[in-house]
Order: C-alpha cells, then sequence, then structure tokens
C-alpha cells in the first residue's frame, strides 16, 4: 500500500476557470477528508465521505466548490469560477473507521495557484 | 476563534536536547489529539496521538502529554535530531474532523 495519493501535485490556471483534484485513499479505508491550507496556517476542515456519502460540509466550502466520492473508492473536489484566494494547498486524507478516534492519514497534497 | 493555538511560531534546540512543542485548545468537547509533522510541499505525517482520557501516551522518542484541566498538551521529542527539523502541527479531534493549530517550525541544529 503506497498511502493517499493526490493528483495534480501542482495546478496553474486562470481565474475564473474551473479545476478538478482527485485523492486516492488508502485501500479499504471507508473515510475520506478534504482540507485546505494556506500559508502559515494549519490545515482547516472542508468536507468529509464515510463510503460515498458526504456527511460533513464546512462553511468554508461554498457553493462553487463541490466534492464526490462516486464508488466509495477515490473522491474528486471541483473548484468553479476559482478566485485569486482560492490558492491554496488542497490536503486529502483517509481513515479506516474503526473507531470514533481514528488517525487520519495525509496525502502530499494539491497546490493551486489562481492567477 | 482558534479553538487550538500554538503560540510559538517557531523553536531551536540542539542535536541531543529536549524539544518541547506546546499547544492549547478552547473546546471541552475534542475526544482525542494528534501531532503531525510536515515537511515543505508534503502532506502532514501521523507522529502520535492520546485520547482525552489519558495524560501521557509514548512512542519511541516522542511522548505527548495531555492536561485536560488546563486545556493543554505538549509534544516531547528526546534527544532531538536534525531530521526532525521541520513544521509540527498539533490537532484536536471530534468523531468526523480534525482542527489543527497554525504550526510551530522547529530546527534542531548541530
Amino acid at each position: 500500500d503506497t498511502g493517499v495519493s493526490q493528483d495534480p501535485r501542482h495546478k496553474i490556471t486562470k481565474r475564473g476557470q474551473n479545476v478538478t483534484f482527485r485523492c486516492d485513499p488508502i485501500s479499504e479505508h471507508n473515510r475520506l477528508y478534504w482540507y485546505r491550507q494556506t500559508l502559515g496556517q494549519g490545515p482547516e476542515f472542508l468536507t468529509y465521505f464515510q463510503n460515498e456519502a458526504q456527511l460533513e460540509k464546512s462553511r468554508l466550502l461554498s457553493d462553487r466548490f463541490s466534492a464526490e466520492r462516486p464508488k466509495g473508492s477515490f473522491s474528486t473536489l471541483e473548484i468553479q469560477r476559482t478566485e485569486q484566494g482560492d490558492s491554496a494547498m488542497y490536503l486529502c486524507a483517509s481513515s479506516p473507521r474503526e473507531q470514533n478516534q481514528e488517525t487520519q492519514y495525509f496525502g502530499p497534497g494539491t497546490r493551486l495557484l489562481v492567477l | 476563534d482558534q479553538q487550538v493555538k500554538q503560540n510559538s511560531p517557531s523553536l531551536s534546540v540542539q542535536e541531543g536536547r529536549i524539544s518541547i512543542l506546546n499547544c492549547d485548545y478552547t473546546n471541552s468537547m475534542f475526544d482525542y489529539f494528534l501531532w503531525y509533522k510536515k515537511y515543505p510541499a508534503e502532506g502532514p505525517t501521523f507522529l502520535i496521538s492520546i485520547s482525552s482520557i489519558k495524560d501521557k501516551n509514548e512512542d519511541g522518542r516522542f511522548t505527548v502529554f495531555l492536561n485536560k484541566s488546563a486545556k493543554h498538551l505538549s509534544l516531547h521529542i528526546v534527544p532531538s535530531q536534525p531530521g526532525d527539523s521541520a513544521v509540527y502541527f498539533c490537532a484536536a479531534g471530534t468523531a468526523s474532523k480534525l482542527t489543527f493549530g497554525t504550526g510551530t517550525r522547529l530546527q534542531v541544529t548541530l
């Protein structure tokens, strides 16, 4: 098992364009999380999935953001009509649903720059 | 509202000495706590965790202490090694998500 993977690792786009990121969790982890990290801050929770069900969304996740996990395996995060304020590192994490206190394992992140 | 705070943005420690990283939280509903280490251009790497019902957890060179009454936790690294130089994030968990502090940059010098 190679851990959580994310693609692409870097994305540069122009304001107003749509972007989509992919996350492949550790196999057999049925929880998947998205976080965003900006310079000088810790990661901030965006949303999470239990299998294919999206169970919680942060108020940081505006209606321009949508996340899916259609088959309960990989997940995509789409940002429509990107703005310069969307520039950040987008992190994906996964955890097994063995108990309530779960360790989340993070991928390498996708760094987004909106020009 | 910063529910998890790491008030020291940076720390410098000599190789072989103890590194102590601190974290404070405000929400009594957090039921577990974790420390992550992060290198530039990589995602956070899990180091150690502690349940809110415990006051200490140890794993090799890493020990986490939790003081619930003070809403304070700390990470001790002993002995510190140059490879420990990174940004360390404290995180507090509820059933569904983690809330992170802003990180402390540790520099271990020779």
